[in-house]
């Protein structure tokens, strides 16, 4: 168990109004990601952080912002919700020694944009 | 890029059956590989994983063994049951910076008694 919380866990937004998803961790992981997960795509990266306050972007980032004041928390923030931003999405660490990382997931949030 | 690419779902299979689910990847250097499994209304749990060309990575009787000559890390049991029904996720770390992980679209397993 790595330790990982998201909240909420479920969200019914409408379109054009922000949402903030938060990822906690109690273990000190430097890595973070926010995946989403839709039929037929898999997971996609929306965006990762490597420290507090460094971020970058990953394959699908437009449309999110992401934030880390501090080690334990990374929060994705939706601007201006759309109905192509339903999704679940999942929060991510990594861990692992000898160049050998593996991630471990956080249970999910239900996204819901109508 | 990093890509890896699985077999379409759903899989659907007797208990007791053998299991294969193909994954093929493409990358640069020396990848580590992946198995993740799904179960309904969860995140994605590790499996199994390989980290060099040969290894062999296993766990509650699934198995892989890392390919390079063929690129491919197909999951293999011997024998299926119905709590094994989940969806399975093939992927790669390329060492890279940012430990990112590449994954495939996930294969849906339905086990049936």
């Amino acid at each position: 168990d790595a330790g990982i919380t998201q909240s909420p866990r479920h969200k019914v937004t409408e379109t054009g109004t922000p949402v903030t998803l938060r990822c906690h961790q109690t273990e000190n992981h430097r890595y973070m990601y926010w995946y989403r997960q839709d039929p037929g795509h898999g997971l996609r990266l929306i965006h990762y952080s490597y420290g507090v306050k460094d971020t970058d972007k990953g394959e699908v980032s437009d449309g999110y912002s992401v934030s880390r004041s501090k080690t334990e928390d990374f929060l994705l923030t939706l601007e201006s919700a759309t109905s192509s931003q339903t999704s679940v999405y999942f929060c991510a660490i990594s861990e692992g020694a000898d160049s050998s990382y593996e991630q471990y997931f956080g249970p999910g949030t239900r996204l819901t944009v109508t | 890029g990093n890509s890896v690419t699985q077999m379409e779902g759903p899989v659907t299979l007797s208990e007791e059956a053998f299991l294969t689910i193909n994954c093929t990847y493409t990358a640069t250097g020396y990848p580590s590989l992946f198995w993740y499994v799904q179960y309904p209304g969860e995140g994605l749990q590790l499996l199994l994983k390989a980290t060099k060309a040969d290894d062999k990575g296993s766990n509650k009787g699934f198995e892989a063994t890392y390919r390079k000559e063929t690129t491919s890390f197909h999951l293999e049991k011997g024998s299926v049951q119905v709590s094994d029904s989940a969806v399975y996720f093939c992927a790669l770390s390329d060492r890279g910076g940012y430990q990112k992980v590449t994954f495939g679209t996930g294969t849906k397993l339905q086990v049936i008694p």
